[in-house]
Protein backbone atom coordinates (compact mmCIF):
# COMPACT_ATOMS: atom_id res chain seq x y z
CA UNK A 1 0.00 0.00 0.00
CA UNK A 2 0.94 3.15 -1.07
CA UNK A 3 2.41 5.69 2.39
CA UNK A 4 3.71 9.22 1.74
CA UNK A 5 5.52 10.42 4.84
CA UNK A 6 6.17 13.82 6.06
CA UNK A 7 8.16 15.29 8.86
CA UNK A 8 5.36 17.19 11.19
CA UNK A 9 6.67 20.23 11.32
CA UNK A 10 10.00 22.72 10.06
CA UNK A 11 11.45 25.67 10.38
CA UNK A 12 13.71 28.40 9.07
CA UNK A 13 14.66 31.88 8.91
CA UNK A 14 12.98 34.79 7.16
CA UNK A 15 15.36 34.84 4.15
CA UNK A 16 16.52 31.61 4.31
CA UNK A 17 16.01 28.39 2.36
CA UNK A 18 14.16 25.09 3.38
CA UNK A 19 13.60 21.74 2.04
CA UNK A 20 10.88 19.73 2.96
CA UNK A 21 10.54 15.92 2.11
CA UNK A 22 8.18 13.41 1.29
CA UNK A 23 8.96 9.90 1.09
CA UNK A 24 7.21 7.15 -0.43
CA UNK A 25 6.61 3.95 0.91
CA UNK A 26 8.63 0.76 -0.87
CA UNK A 27 7.79 -0.47 -4.07
CA UNK A 28 7.20 3.18 -4.90
CA UNK A 29 9.48 4.94 -5.65
CA UNK A 30 9.31 5.44 -9.71
CA UNK A 31 6.19 7.72 -8.17
CA UNK A 32 5.17 11.69 -9.51
CA UNK A 33 3.88 12.99 -6.96
CA UNK A 34 2.39 16.96 -6.48
CA UNK A 35 3.16 19.60 -3.61
CA UNK A 36 0.47 21.75 -2.38
CA UNK A 37 0.39 24.51 0.35
CA UNK A 38 -2.27 25.58 2.50
CA UNK A 39 -2.35 28.56 4.59
CA UNK A 40 -3.51 29.36 7.88
CA UNK A 41 -7.40 29.33 7.02
CA UNK A 42 -7.18 28.87 3.20
CA UNK A 43 -7.74 26.42 0.72
CA UNK A 44 -4.76 24.02 -0.71
CA UNK A 45 -3.33 25.73 -3.73
CA UNK A 46 -1.24 23.65 -6.01
CA UNK A 47 2.23 24.27 -6.42
CA UNK A 48 4.01 21.64 -8.93
CA UNK A 49 4.59 18.25 -10.24
CA UNK A 50 7.50 16.63 -9.39
CA UNK A 51 8.74 13.37 -11.44
CA UNK A 52 11.24 10.80 -10.24
CA UNK A 53 13.32 12.37 -12.40
CA UNK A 54 13.55 15.90 -10.66
CA UNK A 55 11.69 17.37 -13.35
CA UNK A 56 8.74 19.13 -11.99
CA UNK A 57 6.32 21.69 -14.06
CA UNK A 58 4.91 24.65 -11.76
CA UNK A 59 1.52 25.37 -11.19
CA UNK A 60 0.14 28.97 -12.64
CA UNK A 61 1.52 31.95 -10.52
CA UNK A 62 4.27 30.20 -8.75
CA UNK A 63 7.22 32.27 -7.91
CA UNK A 64 10.87 30.86 -8.75
CA UNK A 65 11.56 30.85 -5.25
CA UNK A 66 9.82 27.03 -5.24
CA UNK A 67 11.66 24.19 -6.86
CA UNK A 68 11.17 20.57 -6.31
CA UNK A 69 13.90 17.57 -7.16
CA UNK A 70 14.08 14.06 -6.47
CA UNK A 71 16.55 11.52 -5.25
CA UNK A 72 15.06 7.57 -4.99
CA UNK A 73 11.80 7.20 -2.97
CA UNK A 74 12.43 11.02 -1.91
CA UNK A 75 10.86 13.96 -3.04
CA UNK A 76 11.50 17.03 -2.28
CA UNK A 77 10.75 20.57 -1.79
CA UNK A 78 13.08 23.65 -1.33
CA UNK A 79 11.73 27.27 -0.72
CA UNK A 80 14.33 30.08 -1.34
CA UNK A 81 14.19 33.58 0.26
CA UNK A 82 11.57 32.66 2.87
CA UNK A 83 8.89 34.90 3.13
CA UNK A 84 6.32 35.62 5.60
CA UNK A 85 3.29 34.68 3.47
CA UNK A 86 5.33 31.15 3.09
CA UNK A 87 4.31 30.27 6.34
CA UNK A 88 1.56 27.18 5.51
CA UNK A 89 1.31 23.68 5.67
CA UNK A 90 2.72 21.84 2.69
CA UNK A 91 1.31 18.39 1.25
CA UNK A 92 2.62 15.72 -1.14
CA UNK A 93 0.10 13.85 -2.92
CA UNK A 94 -0.37 10.97 -5.67
CA UNK A 95 -3.35 11.45 -7.88
CA UNK A 96 -3.73 8.14 -8.84
CA UNK A 97 -4.32 6.62 -6.08
CA UNK A 98 -5.48 9.96 -3.91
CA UNK A 99 -3.55 9.41 -1.40
CA UNK A 100 -2.06 12.57 0.64
CA UNK A 101 1.04 13.21 2.98
CA UNK A 102 0.25 14.14 6.43
CA UNK A 103 1.72 17.50 5.88
CA UNK A 104 4.75 19.79 7.04
CA UNK A 105 3.69 22.40 9.12
CA UNK A 106 6.48 25.17 8.28
CA UNK A 107 6.89 28.04 10.94
CA UNK A 108 8.85 31.08 9.10
CA UNK A 109 11.13 32.38 12.23
CA UNK B 1 -9.73 33.40 -14.18
CA UNK B 2 -10.24 29.90 -12.77
CA UNK B 3 -12.65 29.82 -9.78
CA UNK B 4 -14.44 26.93 -7.54
CA UNK B 5 -16.81 28.24 -5.36
CA UNK B 6 -18.44 25.58 -2.81
CA UNK B 7 -21.74 25.78 -0.65
CA UNK B 8 -24.17 23.19 0.93
CA UNK B 9 -22.19 22.65 3.74
CA UNK B 10 -23.99 22.92 7.81
CA UNK B 11 -24.93 21.83 10.67
CA UNK B 12 -26.31 17.70 10.58
CA UNK B 13 -27.88 15.10 12.55
CA UNK B 14 -26.06 12.11 12.36
CA UNK B 15 -27.54 9.69 9.65
CA UNK B 16 -28.74 12.73 7.91
CA UNK B 17 -27.91 14.02 4.90
CA UNK B 18 -26.49 17.10 2.75
CA UNK B 19 -25.50 17.90 -0.70
CA UNK B 20 -23.04 20.06 -1.48
CA UNK B 21 -22.32 22.16 -5.00
CA UNK B 22 -19.50 23.87 -6.31
CA UNK B 23 -19.86 26.21 -8.50
CA UNK B 24 -17.00 26.27 -11.56
CA UNK B 25 -16.21 29.30 -14.17
CA UNK B 26 -13.17 30.11 -15.83
CA UNK B 27 -12.30 26.76 -17.75
CA UNK B 28 -14.52 24.67 -19.88
CA UNK B 29 -15.81 22.56 -17.15
CA UNK B 30 -16.96 19.42 -19.23
CA UNK B 31 -13.09 18.83 -20.14
CA UNK B 32 -11.87 18.55 -16.68
CA UNK B 33 -12.19 15.43 -13.77
CA UNK B 34 -12.79 16.94 -10.62
CA UNK B 35 -12.90 15.93 -7.23
CA UNK B 36 -13.85 16.51 -3.88
CA UNK B 37 -11.59 16.41 -0.79
CA UNK B 38 -11.85 16.90 2.45
CA UNK B 39 -10.01 18.07 5.88
CA UNK B 40 -11.15 17.67 9.54
CA UNK B 41 -10.76 20.21 11.80
CA UNK B 42 -7.14 20.10 12.47
CA UNK B 43 -6.00 17.34 10.46
CA UNK B 44 -4.43 16.77 6.86
CA UNK B 45 -5.98 16.09 3.56
CA UNK B 46 -8.30 13.49 3.01
CA UNK B 47 -9.32 12.64 -0.97
CA UNK B 48 -12.95 11.43 -1.05
CA UNK B 49 -13.88 11.30 -5.27
CA UNK B 50 -13.33 11.65 -8.36
CA UNK B 51 -15.98 12.11 -11.62
CA UNK B 52 -14.73 11.71 -15.03
CA UNK B 53 -15.60 14.75 -17.37
CA UNK B 54 -18.98 12.85 -18.53
CA UNK B 55 -19.75 11.10 -15.68
CA UNK B 56 -19.27 7.29 -16.65
CA UNK B 57 -16.60 7.14 -14.03
CA UNK B 58 -16.12 7.64 -10.56
CA UNK B 59 -13.94 6.69 -8.18
CA UNK B 60 -14.94 6.93 -3.68
CA UNK B 61 -12.61 6.67 -0.71
CA UNK B 62 -13.73 3.26 0.95
CA UNK B 63 -14.96 4.92 3.85
CA UNK B 64 -17.52 6.72 1.75
CA UNK B 65 -18.33 4.29 -0.42
CA UNK B 66 -22.26 3.63 -0.55
CA UNK B 67 -23.31 6.23 1.22
CA UNK B 68 -21.92 9.20 -0.61
CA UNK B 69 -22.36 9.94 -4.59
CA UNK B 70 -20.41 12.05 -6.68
CA UNK B 71 -22.17 14.06 -9.89
CA UNK B 72 -21.74 16.96 -12.29
CA UNK B 73 -24.39 19.28 -14.58
CA UNK B 74 -21.66 20.17 -17.21
CA UNK B 75 -24.58 22.28 -18.66
CA UNK B 76 -24.81 24.04 -15.07
CA UNK B 77 -20.40 23.93 -14.94
CA UNK B 78 -21.52 22.53 -11.78
CA UNK B 79 -20.10 19.54 -9.13
CA UNK B 80 -22.03 18.02 -6.12
CA UNK B 81 -21.50 16.07 -3.17
CA UNK B 82 -24.62 13.80 -1.89
CA UNK B 83 -23.82 12.52 1.44
CA UNK B 84 -26.44 10.64 3.11
CA UNK B 85 -26.09 8.28 6.49
CA UNK B 86 -23.38 10.97 7.94
CA UNK B 87 -21.16 9.87 10.90
CA UNK B 88 -19.10 11.76 13.13
CA UNK B 89 -16.23 11.22 11.44
CA UNK B 90 -17.60 12.87 8.02
CA UNK B 91 -16.80 16.38 10.15
CA UNK B 92 -14.67 18.02 7.67
CA UNK B 93 -14.41 21.23 5.78
CA UNK B 94 -15.20 19.84 1.90
CA UNK B 95 -13.39 21.14 -1.16
CA UNK B 96 -13.70 20.82 -4.68
CA UNK B 97 -10.83 20.74 -7.18
CA UNK B 98 -10.36 20.46 -10.48
CA UNK B 99 -8.30 17.34 -12.23
CA UNK B 100 -6.92 17.64 -15.61
CA UNK B 101 -7.12 14.03 -15.87
CA UNK B 102 -3.97 12.10 -15.21
CA UNK B 103 -2.31 14.94 -13.39
CA UNK B 104 -2.68 16.44 -9.83
CA UNK B 105 -5.48 18.75 -8.51
CA UNK B 106 -4.71 22.21 -9.85
CA UNK B 107 -6.81 24.47 -8.51
CA UNK B 108 -9.06 24.27 -5.18
CA UNK B 109 -12.24 26.12 -3.73
CA UNK B 110 -11.98 27.52 -0.51
CA UNK B 111 -13.86 24.97 1.12
CA UNK B 112 -17.34 24.41 2.92
CA UNK B 113 -18.07 23.06 6.74
CA UNK B 114 -19.51 20.16 6.93
CA UNK B 115 -20.28 19.68 11.10
CA UNK B 116 -21.93 16.16 12.15
CA UNK B 117 -23.27 16.33 15.32
CA UNK B 118 -26.77 15.94 17.65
Amino acid sequence: QLVLTQSPSASASLGASVKLTCTLSSGHSSYAIAWHQQQPEKGPRYLMKLNSDGSHTKGDGIPDRFSGSSSGAERYLTISSLQSEDEADYYCQTWGTGVFGGGTKLTVL
Amino acid sequence: EVQLVESGGGLVQPGGSLRLSCAASGFTFSSYWMSWVRQAPGKGLEWVANIKQDGSEKYYVDSVKGRFTISRDNAKNSLYLQMNSLRAEDTAVYYCARKPGYSPNDYWGQGTLVTVSS
